[in-house]
């Protein structure tokens, strides 16, 4: 079975608003990485968590290993923020190979 | 900086002729090298990832072949292309101790 599920799918989200988008692994993963997939295509890598929180500007993710989920926060939702976003894990016993999420398409409405 | 190349940027193919995709990257030496195939609003799935010049290793089989000729370049290709073939291709490089992985701006493949 599918060892990364990424929800929601989908989201629609007013500027200026937040919300959290969420991955749960069903295998343990020892890293994991969020991008951003814009309406050219391009991937844009915003973190790389082997364990705990990191904060960028209005983003934050978390990666709690133990309990096998990773977490991507948006706050004051922008235009821009708009794309499909991925979580990518790395599993604790393979090199070189990510488990990808199914993705979230993000909307972000004026 | 680092930056990554991918060429070319779209192309529209007959079903059974060739193909060749290119990425290089310059400003690091030595990365793991990766391709990916995704298809229209899906995931993304890898396909090969190479450590070092001359070796690849494959991931799935899609009847496409991979080669690493150079540290900086890696090319995907098959001699015959099927429908199943269309998507967006994506090469992506990393470091061995931070596998933060960066991608190209991919090559859209379209197989009629």
């Amino acid at each position: 079975g599918d060892q990364v599920e990424q929800s929601p799918s989908a989201l629609s989200l007013h500027e200026g608003t937040g919300s959290a988008l969420r991955c749960n692994f069903t295998t343990t993963m020892r890293a994991v990485q969020w991008f951003q997939q814009n309406s050219r295509g391009s991937l844009i890598n915003l973190f790389y968590l082997a364990s705990g929180t990191k904060e960028n500007g209005r983003l934050k993710s978390t990666f709690n290993s133990k309990e096998s989920y990773s977490t991507l926060h948006i706050r004051d939702a922008q235009l821009e923020d708009s794309g499909t976003y991925f979580c990518a894990a790395e599993a604790a016993d393979s090199n070189y190979q990510l488990i990808w999420g199914s993705g979230t398409k993000l909307i972000i409405k004026p | 900086a680092q930056t990554i190349h991918q060429w070319p940027v779209a192309e529209i193919k007959a079903v059974g002729s060739p193909l060749s995709l290119g990425c290089t990257i310059k400003g690091k030496s030595s990365p793991n090298l990766y391709w990916y195939w995704q298809a229209t609003g899906g995931t993304l799935q890898q396909l090969f990832y190479s450590i070092t010049v001359g070796q690849v290793e494959s991931v799935v089989q899609l009847n496409l072949s991979a080669s690493r000729p150079k540290d900086d370049q890696f090319i995907l290709s098959t001699e015959k292309l099927l429908l199943s073939h269309s998507g967006f291709y994506l090469c992506a490089w990393g470091q061995l101790s931070n596998e933060r992985l960066f991608f190209g701006h991919g090559t859209k493949l379209s197989v009629l």
